[in-house]
């Protein structure tokens, strides 16, 4: 079975500009998370899909939205982007909610200059 | 809210050492704790996976216990081989409060296994 991917692997953009992440789960995964990872802050949570809803939010501005949908494949957006939001942004799925283990994706790094 | 903490932040042992990394979270209303483990540059890779219900699971040369109460997990690998270097990391599921369904990451130990 395939595992997550994410697309694409490495990114370059200029302050102030938008990004579009995507993920594809494993087959049968319909759950989404998506997670930001920085040397600073560590890895932080940013908000989970499931069935095309949002179910979970982190503590991150506007300017991050997700959507998710119906074959299960989600997608981040990120407006106006600033310097420090430079980071590996890791997209993960499981089968379900709550108990069920999350298989992460190999991420894709995005610098801001 | 939820915070973990893991401890060593790095460690360097030389191969065939048996070794304990320690993983704890201040709340204990949690669905789940999971083991990872990142290489330079990559993603997680999920190592281990204990409900909350659950003591310990076991993986190859992988253990790792959950004690639930006291907020602790450890994970205990043996023989170790120069290929287990990597970041080891811990995430806590909450099941309340503003954790709720959310992964929390400990900072993660830094292993460094040579030969």
């Amino acid at each position: 079975k395939a595992g997550v991917t994410q697309t694409p692997r490495y990114l370059i953009k200029t302050r102030g500009q938008q990004v579009t992440l995507s993920c594809s789960p494993i087959s049968g995964h319909r759950s989404v998370s998506w997670y930001q990872q920085t040397p600073g802050q560590g890895l932080q949570f940013l908000f989970e899909y499931f069935s095309e809803t949002q179910r979970n939010k982190g503590n991150f501005p506007g300017r991050f939205s997700g959507r998710q949908f119906s074959n299960s494949r989600s997608e981040m957006n990120v407006s106006t982007l600033e310097l420090g939001d430079s980071a590996l942004y890791l997209c993960a799925s499981s089968v379900g909610l709550r108990e069920h283990e999350q298989y992460f994706g190999p991420g894709t790094r995005l610098t801001v200059t | 809210k939820q915070e973990v903490t893991q401890i060593p932040a790095a460690l360097s042992v030389p191969e065939g050492e048996n070794l304990v990394l320690n993983c704890s979270f201040t709340d204990s209303a949690i669905y789940n704790l999971q083991w990872f483990r990142q290489d330079p540059g990559k993603g997680l890779t999920s190592l281990l996976l204990i409900q909350s219900s659950q003591r310990e699971q076991t993986s190859g040369r992988l253990n790792a216990s959950l004690d639930k109460s006291s907020g602790r997990s450890t994970l205990y690998i043996a023989a170790s081989q120069p290929g287990d270097s990597a970041t080891y990391l811990c995430a806590v599921k909450g099941a309340g409060g503003t954790s709720y369904g959310k992964l929390t990451f400990g900072q993660g130990t830094i292993l460094t296994v040579h030969p």
